[in-house]
């Protein structure tokens, strides 16, 4: 089983739809959760951090943790054409010092004008 | 905006050569990191370096990979002996509290080709 499972998409919606995405998790040891966008070519860009259970907002995203159910998701409201990107989540465990994360595969989206 | 710059963005090597990819991390930034991605796969944990040692490695960071900190701004990763499986885009990334609790910040990548 993989530790970090994440649907690929393509996740196609209109713009100014919800975007809904999420990752499970297998490992309970993984208490640092991120949300990165990559758009295509680049490095990752941090949307969001978190580490308890628990919504987290920050403008129009929201970061939600339910580790009892090992599932994170993100949310984007008021979704954008610039949106189109690839959504990591990524996480470790809190014993790891050294910043060893565990990347999903990634879900690309797609919002249409 | 601090960044973390790579370069060079693109490199193509022959099979058996030694490449040589640059990063300079964000200046007050102490903790450093490379990443791979394959082409259609995940970002893959290589290597973390602070206090110019490495401080952990995945089981890819073989024999075939070192890391250096030359100077006080570059952070470099060498790959020996290329194959062609070593194809990928290389991230480099750092971050300013120990584990990037809050996060990295990720260079733009340097896509290496082995032919």
């Amino acid at each position: 089983q993989k530790e970090v499972e994440q649907d690929p998409g393509p996740l196609s919606v209109p713009e100014g739809a919800i975007v809904s995405l999420n990752c499970t998790y297998s490992n309970s040891a993984f208490q640092y959760f991120m949300w990165y966008r990559q758009y295509s070519r680049k490095g990752p860009e941090l949307l969001m951090y978190t580490y308890s259970s628990g919504n987290k907002e920050d403008g129009r995203f929201t970061a939600q943790v339910d580790k009892s159910s090992k599932y994170i998701s993100l949310f984007i409201r008021d979704s954008q054409p610039s949106d189109s990107a690839t959504y990591l989540c990524a996480m470790k465990e809190f014993t790891d010092s050294w910043g060893k994360f565990q990347f999903g595969a990634g879900t690309q989206v797609v919002v249409t004008p | 905006e601090p960044e973390v710059t790579q370069t060079p963005s693109h490199q193509v090597t022959q099979m058996g050569q030694e490449v040589i990819l640059r990063c300079v991390p964000i200046s007050n930034h102490l903790y450093f990191y490379w990443y791979r991605q394959i082409l259609g796969q995940k970002v893959e944990f290589l290597v973390s370096f602070y206090n110019n040692e490495i401080s952990e490695k995945s089981e890819i960071f073989d024999d075939q990979f070192s890391v250096e900190r030359p100077d006080g701004s570059n952070f470099t990763l060498k790959i020996r002996s290329t194959k062609l499986e070593d194809s990928a885009m290389y991230f480099c990334a750092s971050s300013e509290t120990t584990g990037g609790a809050f996060g990295y910040t990720f260079g733009s990548g340097t896509r290496l080709t082995v032919v």
